[in-house]
């Protein structure tokens, strides 16, 4: 069955600090792969995708994913965090099932940047 | 281009009560999705309409249901509602809702059961 499962619920760090957002899937069949932002009172925005080809990702306002196959792994990371930076992250997996393409979601990491 | 649009923003409703919420789509997308998220449970797929059929559905009880009309907005509808009900409940939008389309979501319907 498929499944997404980000390790931490939460993730404090220091403005200018990197951070790593951890996310690992299970899937039987080749997968595409997404990280998705949520502020507090809004949906959620693309921040960067993997389909195919290089495994190593950039995203928007400088966030950069690597896609692992053999560990199954899609970390979402960033060298320099701001302020603004503070919002939910997740984590999604789309596969074909029958009747067409799925997607689900992981639990979310709450990422807070401190000053 | 405009976004998905939701309405109505925030919702109160009583336990029994049924209710219907509003997806518009971004202009030229065909698929919506429809998602439950609570704090408990994170973000939930409920369904997604392709066309005006229904393609896919999660695992949620049958008062849940949905629609999608010829010009690809759609309406998701709860009856006898429940305490447990009360949720963020998000609409996305594709073009065709192929895998390799990222979602466009809208702010969502926040659904408060009293």
């Amino acid at each position: 069955a498929q499944s997404v499962t980000q390790l931490d619920s939460q993730v404090p760090v220091f403005e200018e600090a990197p951070v790593e957002l951890r996310c690992n899937y299970s899937s039987s069949v080749s997968v595409y792969l997404f990280w998705y932002v949520q502020y507090p009172n809004q949906g959620l925005q693309l921040l960067l995708k993997y389909l195919s080809g290089s495994t190593l990702v950039k995203g928007i306002n400088g966030f950069e994913a690597e896609f692992n196959k053999s560990q199954t792994s899609f970390h979402l990371r960033k060298p320099s965090v701001h302020i603004s930076d503070t919002a939910e992250y997740f984590c999604a997996v789309t596969d074909w099932r029958a009747g067409g393409f799925k997607t689900i979601f992981g639990a979310g990491t709450r990422l807070f940047v401190k000053a | 281009k405009a976004g998905v649009t939701q309405t109505p923003r925030y919702l109160i409703k009583t336990r029994g009560q049924q209710v219907t919420l509003s997806c518009s789509p971004i202009s030229g997308h065909r698929s919506v999705s429809w998602y439950q998220q609570t704090p408990g449970q994170g973000l939930q797929f409920l369904f997604e309409y392709f066309s005006e059929t229904q393609r896919n559905k999660g695992n949620f009880p049958g008062r849940f249901s949905g629609r999608q009309f010829s010009n690809s907005r759609s309406e998701m509808n709860v009856s006898t509602l429940e305490l447990g009900d009360s949720a963020l409940y998000l609409c996305a939008s594709s073009p065709r809702g192929d895998g390799n389309q990222p979602q466009h979501f809208g702010d969502g319907t926040r659904l408060s059961i009293l």
